[in-house]
């Protein structure tokens, strides 16, 4: 693996349910990012943390909520999702000297988080 | 806007023979990218970048990149594709300048090796 751990790795849930995703990075970076993976589709950049910071939110609806208490974890707090939300949730890591500067490090993914949703 | 196209879904090769996978972009300014594989039940895994320099970018695993500014391309390539090399490959792209610091990411090609 490489460094980004995520869990749950596979969740069923209720349109009704509350859950939560969790991302740890043992890598040092300051930076983590959700993105949504559908079949076919582009990888979704659904927000960035940079230096803890939400930096980015890409037109996210409010059934998703980004938490990020500390530089090595990020969380994705669910609330009444719909069907069309099943997806590969991938959590990813990397270090910024500072936003839109300099040249793009490496990102570093987690293996994903299945979700489906009922 | 920055963004990239991967024209195919899927692409079918026979071991052994040579494999390339199609990129093209559209960026302001000078283009970083970047190329990630996927496999089953993984996280995506970066390959190889192109910054500045050589068109020809070597990465992990044998594989290889041409930068093609003429043509915004950047297609992936392997001289002897491996059954190992079945995966999912995300092509991913950033403007030197201007725009979002953060690549943005193609919808990926599923490359199937025959053995």
């Amino acid at each position: 693996e490489t460094g980004v751990t995520q869990t749950p790795r596979h969740l069923v849930m209720g349109m009704t349910n509350k859950k939560s995703l969790k991302c740890e990075q043992h890598l040092g970076h300051n930076a983590m990012y959700w993105y949504k993976q559908s079949a076919k589709k582009p990888l979704e950049l659904m927000f960035v943390y940079n230096f803890k910071e939400q930096t980015e939110n890409n037109s996210v609806p409010s059934r998703f909520s980004p938490e990020c208490p500390n530089s090595s974890h990020l969380f994705l707090h669910l609330h009444t999702l719909q069907p069309e939300d099943s997806a590969l949730y991938l959590c990813a890591s990397s270090q910024v000297s500072s936003p839109g500067q300099g040249v793009p490090q490496d990102q570093y993914f987690g293996p994903g988080t299945r979700l489906l949703v009922l | 806007a920055q963004s990239v196209a991967q024209p195919e879904d899927q692409v079918n090769v026979a071991e052994g023979n040579p494999l390339t996978v199609k990129c093209t972009y559209s960026v302001s300014g000078n283009p970083y990218l970047f190329w990630y594989v996927q496999y089953p039940n993984r996280g995506l895994q970066f390959l190889l970048k192109y910054i500045t320099g050589d068109n020809l970018v070597k990465g992990s695993y044998g594989f290889e990149a041409e930068f093609n500014k003429s043509q915004t391309s950047f297609h992936l390539k392997k001289p002897s594709a491996l059954v190992s090399d079945s995966a999912l490959y995300f092509c991913a792209v950033r403007g030197e300048s201007g725009g979002s610091y953060i690549p943005t990411f193609g919808r990926g090609t599923s490359l199937i090796v025959h053995p």
